[in-house]
This record gives structure tokens, sequence and C-alpha cells, in this order.
């Protein structure tokens, strides 16, 4: 079964930083552009980042902009998201996603994780 | 950034009935538009994309049109399990999402 399965959520004080992981199975990773979404409690969804499926390619959403890293390690197929200078407006689950083009950022999501718990709190 | 409206925030109706939720982008995004329903507690599933194109295993019952700013999803015949927050997403510039709207039910 394809499958996305998100890690290293967890509890962080305003100003932490935290690295998340994506692994992907059953799917050539290295040729799908890959997105990071969040939701916040009881809130609608927020695109984040997106990478295109060479490395090559990076985009933010504004509100992380400066502060988020999107990468990835296609020999491992992984994906990552970087997080710096977070603060409690960054509360959400956060969720790794197949864009359905192999070109780079954006396009429809067709495969998603389950999502990965970050709570930004003192 | 393109700002993605959808209306109505809720919604409720009846097994069979049908309804539609429109969403409105700020500007154009030509047929980049997808729809998502998400269930409490599980991951969005992708029901269309291209504005119109029908996700394998998707019902048929579930339909989209529009072009440009305005785009609709139609549900045509509603099933107890359609109960779900729905999404639109532009893919036009970066991405962005509409604020949903829940459908519950009678």
């Amino acid at each position: 079964e394809v499958q996305l399965l998100e890690s290293g959520g967890g509890l962080v004080q305003p100003g932490g930083s935290l690295r998340l992981s994506c692994a992907a199975s059953r799917f050539s990773f290295s040729s799908s552009a890959m997105s990071w979404v969040r939701q916040a409690p009881g809130k609608g969804l927020e695109w984040v980042s997106g990478i295109g499926a060479s490395n090559t390619n990076t985009y933010y959403a504004d509100s992380v902009k400066g502060r988020f890293t999107v990468s990835r390690d296609n020999s491992k197929n992984t994906l990552y998201l970087q997080m710096h200078n977070l603060n409690p407006g960054d509360t959400a689950v956060y969720y790794c996603a197949r864009e359905t083009s192999s070109a780079s950022c954006c396009d429809a999501l067709d495969i998603w994780g389950q999502g990965t718990v970050v709570t930004v709190s003192s | 950034d393109i700002q993605m409206t959808q209306s109505p925030s809720t919604l409720s109706a009846s097994v069979g009935d049908r309804i539609t939720i429109t969403c409105r982008a700020s500007q154009s995004v030509s047929s980049w538009l997808a729809w998502y329903q998400q269930k409490p507690g599980k991951a969005p599933k992708l029901l269309l994309s291209g504005a119109s194109d029908l996700q394998s295993g998707v019902p048929s019952r579930f339909s989209g049109s529009g072009y440009g700013t305005e785009f609709t999803l139609t549900i045509s015949s509603l099933q107890p399990d359609d109960s779900a927050t729905y999404y639109c997403q532009q893919y036009n510039i970066h991405s962005s999402f509409g604020q949903g709207t829940k459908l519950e039910i009678k």
C-alpha cells in the first residue's frame, strides 16, 4: 500500500526548533514533488511548503518563510521540514502529502500521511 | 497570495438531497483547483483536481465545475457517509486552501 508516515512532532518551547520527517513507501518518491500542509486545532488546512522532485526548487508560505526549510533525501525516500523560531501560532497537525505531478510545486495532493502533532508552548 | 473563500461555511442537508459548495478565488487560478473531503481525525482525501476531474474510486455523485475565479462542488444525492468538511485548494500560484465547508447530514 502506498504510504507516507510522518514523525518528529512533539512539545517545544517558543523560540525552539524541531525537525519533522516523512517516510515514503511503495511509490516512486524520487519522481514526486511533495508538500507540507498543517492544520491548527479546530481550524482549516494551511499549505506550508513544497519541494520539487529533484530537491532544487523549494517554496514556502509567507507565514513560515525564513523560519522553515524543506528538504528531501531521495536515497532514503524521506521528506523533511526543519522548523526554527517556533511560536504558538505554529501549533498544528503537520501532514506531508504527494503532489500529483512530478514537477516542482504545486499541484493537487493525492497521498497524505496521518500527520504529526507539533505543540509550541511554555 | 491568492485567497480562497468558500460558501457556505456550514451546511445541513438530508440524505438524497443535491448540494452545492462554492469556492471563489481572489484572482484567476484557471482550472488549477482541487476539492478535498476531510473527516474528523483523518487526513484529507482528494476528490477532484483540475476543477472537474474525478479521482479514481470517488463516487460519481461528486462533480466539480468552474474556471477562473468561481468554482463549485456538487454532490448529486447525499449519502450518510458524505458527512465531512470539504476544502477547495488552488495550485496556480503556490497553493492555498479555502476555510472549509462543514456538511452535516440531517
